[in-house]
């Protein structure tokens, strides 16, 4: 089955540096790529995704970028503020036609902390 | 437009018990699925549901079970439960139509056996 390495596990930066988070996956057959922030006593949420046939896609001060050869994919965060805090998932998914269906496979995740 | 919504927030239960936790989809959303997240082994999938069949069980024992209704909303069930089912079960819902697959996550229901 598939399998999502995350690294770093913990990641502290300053207010307004860059922060980088890295996965790779082992399916070559995982085509969906989404990212996740996790607050504190809260649920997963969904910050950004990227699917098997685009290489690069951003929102705001967030970008993902995936290279398909390699299998990995990593999340960009610029200008980092202290609100950026959380926890982050990477997560692959195979969905077409396979068993996998809406399985997604997460990674172990990244604790970041922005420091103001 | 509401969110995926979970209940109960916290349950605390003694070992050998059972207990069913509740997970309504966003409103049209027709696949649901569970994830169990501990500290040790992060989050686990459990089944997915699409209209009321499981297409896809994770590596959990039989003790682990679920159901889905006509209008989508989910039950899962852990029987005789151990110490170690203490975790944050999360449902997580998507519409699953076409390229249609982003999963939105509900707070989760916190469990706790002693």
């Amino acid at each position: 089955g598939e399998n999502v390495e995350q690294h770093p596990s913990t990641l502290s930066v300053q207010e307004g540096d860059s922060a980088v988070i890295k996965c790779t996956y082992s399916d070559s057959a995982s085509n969906y790529f989404p990212w996740y922030k996790q607050e504190l006593g809260k649920g997963p949420q969904l910050i950004i995704d990227i699917r098997s046939n685009v290489g690069e896609k951003k929102d705001q001060r967030i970008a993902v970028t995936l290279n398909k050869t390699a299998k990995h994919f990593s999340l960009h965060i610029t200008e980092t503020q202290p609100e950026d805090s959380a926890v982050y998932f990477c997560a692959a998914r195979h969905n077409a036609g396979g068993t996998s269906y809406g399985k997604l496979t997460f990674g172990q995740g990244t604790i970041l902390t922005v420091h103001p | 437009k509401a969110g995926v919504t979970q209940t109960p927030r916290y349950l605390i239960k003694t070992r050998g018990q059972q207990v069913t936790l509740s997970c309504s989809p966003i409103s049209g959303h027709r696949s649901v699925s569970w994830y169990q997240q501990t500290p040790g082994q992060g989050l686990q999938f459990l089944f997915e549901y699409f209209s009321e069949t499981q297409r896809n069980k994770g590596n959990f024992p039989g003790r682990f079970s679920g159901r889905q209704f006509s209008n989508s909303r989910s039950e899962m069930n852990v029987s005789t439960l151990e110490l170690g089912d203490s975790a944050l079960y999360l449902c997580a819902s998507s519409l699953d139509r076409g390229r249609v697959t982003e999963a939105f996550f509900g707070q989760g229901t916190r469990l706790t056996v002693v």
